[in-house]
């Protein structure tokens, strides 16, 4: 099984900071990697695709990069709306995993 | 619109059994596979099943194999979770998720608590 790893699990920042959640993949995965934003009581709700698309409706502050095993995802410029938990998440062979989660505090 | 939402979830006792439903509406349900991802309570995401357009493909994470089996009625627009033999730590919100063909879950429901104690 593909196992994914996020780092760092806790982040403190301040509004208008540029931030960077790192995910690594036990093996390569291509570009078959999402990210979602989850905060407390709610569904996730999908950020990017296919490691680099923007999903429809999302801020444009929000940007993902990388291929093979290594991937990030950036918030270019923290809005208050944006402290949450974000989770990267694989699919690969009809199984699916999610990294352990990173979550976005106010510093 | 398009929409999911779970039901089905409730108290139960360890080695009891849950059928969770998800209603399906603003899409064509049987083109797209269906998946089942569960959150403990404080925990992180886990993917837990997935079910082709179709019903023909299933998949299983290793921790509820056995146990859980997953099932669709495109008649009714519904994916289906039967939790078999629960224990403490299958207590978790339980979401369903539409699954893109690229592979990631484009549209999550609100979600169905199981509590799983004595």
């Amino acid at each position: 099984d593909i196992q994914m790893t996020q780092s760092p699990s806790t982040l403190s920042a301040s509004v208008r900071d540029r931030v960077t959640i790192t995910c690594r993949a036990s093996q390569t995965i291509s570009t078959w990697l999402a990210w979602y934003q989850q905060k407390p009581g709610k569904a996730p709700k999908l950020l990017i695709y296919k490691a680099s698309s923007l999903e429809s409706g999302v801020p444009s502050r929000f940007s993902g990069s990388g291929s093979g095993t290594e991937f990030t995802l950036t918030i270019s410029s923290l809005q208050p709306d944006d402290f949450a938990t974000y989770y990267c998440q694989q699919y690969n062979s009809y199984s699916w995993t999610f990294g352990q989660g990173t979550k976005v505090e106010i510093k | 619109e398009v929409q999911l939402l779970e039901s089905g979830g409730g108290l139960v006792q360890p080695g009891g059994s849950l059928r969770l439903s998800c209603a399906a509406s603003g899409f064509t349900f049987s083109s797209y596979a269906m998946s089942w991802v569960r959150q403990a309570p404080g925990k992180g995401l886990e993917w837990v099943s997935a079910i082709g357009g179709s019903g023909d493909r299933t998949n299983y994470a290793d921790s509820v194999k056995g146990r859980f089996t997953i099932s669709r009625d495109n008649s009714k627009n519904t994916l289906y979770l039967q939790v078999n033999s629960l224990r403490a730590e299958d207590t978790a919100v339980y979401y369903c998720a539409k699954v893109h063909d690229w592979g990631f879950l484009d549209v999550w429901g609100k979600g169905t608590t199981v509590t799983v104690s004595s």
